[in-house]
C-alpha cells in the first residue's frame, strides 16, 4: 500500500529565510497531492493541492513542487515568519474517497 | 466557509463505557471520516462514509463503529472504551464531487481528544 516519508525532525530556521519540507512517497503517483497545516490541539487547516501533471503550484509566500519520477514533494514557505511555526502534514489519495497522511514536520520559526 | 464542528474538545471515560463523539459539517458535503491522531503515526482513518446510511472500514476500525443517519452528522461510537483508544480524534469533511481529477480537499474539526482511564 502507499506510504508517506515526512521528515519527523523538526526544522528550525531563522526569521525571513525559506523553509524547505519534503514529502516522499513509496508507490503509485497520486492523482494528486496536499499539503495541511496544524497547529497544536487543532484540526488540519488545507493549504495547497497539486495534480499529477503540475510540475509547481505557488500561494502567496507559499511554494509547492511536485516530482512524479522522484516521487517527491516538496513544499517551500519564503520570507518565513514566527507566525509560520507549524507543523505541515502531507496528503496523498490513496484510491476511491480514501486519502492517506504523513506524521507531518514540525516547523520552528526563530524571531 | 465550511464548518466542521465536534461535540466536545475534551472527553474524559472510564475503561468499559461506551463513548459517542459527533461531528457536523454544514456545506452539504457528501464525504465524512474520522481519524485518530497519535504522536509519530500521523492521522490514521477510522471509517468515512460516502452517503448517508453507508459507511466504510478504514485502516484501524476495529473497536469502533459509526453512524450517519443525516447528511451532515457523522458519529464515531466506541463500543466498551479501552486505555488504548486514548487519543484525539478528528472529523473532516469533502465534498464528494463526481469530476476528474477528483479534488478531495478535506476540512475538519477542531478535534476532541478523549482521555481512557
Amino acid at each position: 500500500s502507499q506510504k508517506i516519508e515526512q521528515n519527523s525532525e523538526a526544522l528550525n530556521i531563522q526569521e525571513g529565510k525559506t523553509a524547505t519540507l519534503t514529502c516522499n512517497y513509496t508507490n503509485y503517483s497520486p492523482a494528486y497531492l496536499q499539503w495541511y497545516r496544524q497547529d497544536p490541539g487543532r484540526g488540519p487547516v488545507f493549504l495547497l493541492l497539486i495534480r499529477e501533471n503540475e510540475k509547481e503550484k505557488r500561494k502567496e509566500r507559499l511554494k509547492v513542487t511536485f516530482d512524479t519520477t522522484l516521487k517527491q514533494s516538496l513544499f517551500h514557505i519564503t520570507a518565513s515568519q514566527p507566525a509560520d511555526s507549524a507543523t505541515y502534514l502531507c496528503a496523498l489519495e490513496d484510491g476511491g474517497f480514501k486519502t492517506i497522511f504523513g506524521a507531518g514536520t514540525r516547523l520552528f520559526v526563530k524571531a | 466557509d465550511v464548518k466542521v464542528t465536534q461535540s466536545s474538545r475534551y472527553l474524559v471515560k472510564r475503561t468499559g463505557e461506551k463513548v459517542f463523539l459527533e461531528c457536523v459539517q454544514d456545506m452539504d458535503h457528501e464525504n465524512m471520516f474520522w481519524y485518530r491522531q497519535d504522536p509519530g503515526l500521523g492521522l490514521r482513518l477510522i471509517y468515512f462514509s460516502y452517503d448517508v446510511k453507508m459507511k466504510e472500514k478504514g485502516d484501524i476500525p476495529e473497536g469502533y463503529s459509526v453512524s450517519r443517519e443525516k447528511k451532515e452528522r457523522f458519529s464515531l461510537i466506541l463500543e466498551s472504551a479501552s486505555t488504548n483508544q486514548t487519543s484525539m480524534y478528528l472529523c473532516a469533511s469533502s465534498p464528494g464531487l463526481a469530476v476528474y481529477p477528483k479534488q478531495e480537499t478535506q476540512y475538519f474539526g477542531p478535534g476532541t481528544r478523549l482521555l481512557v482511564l
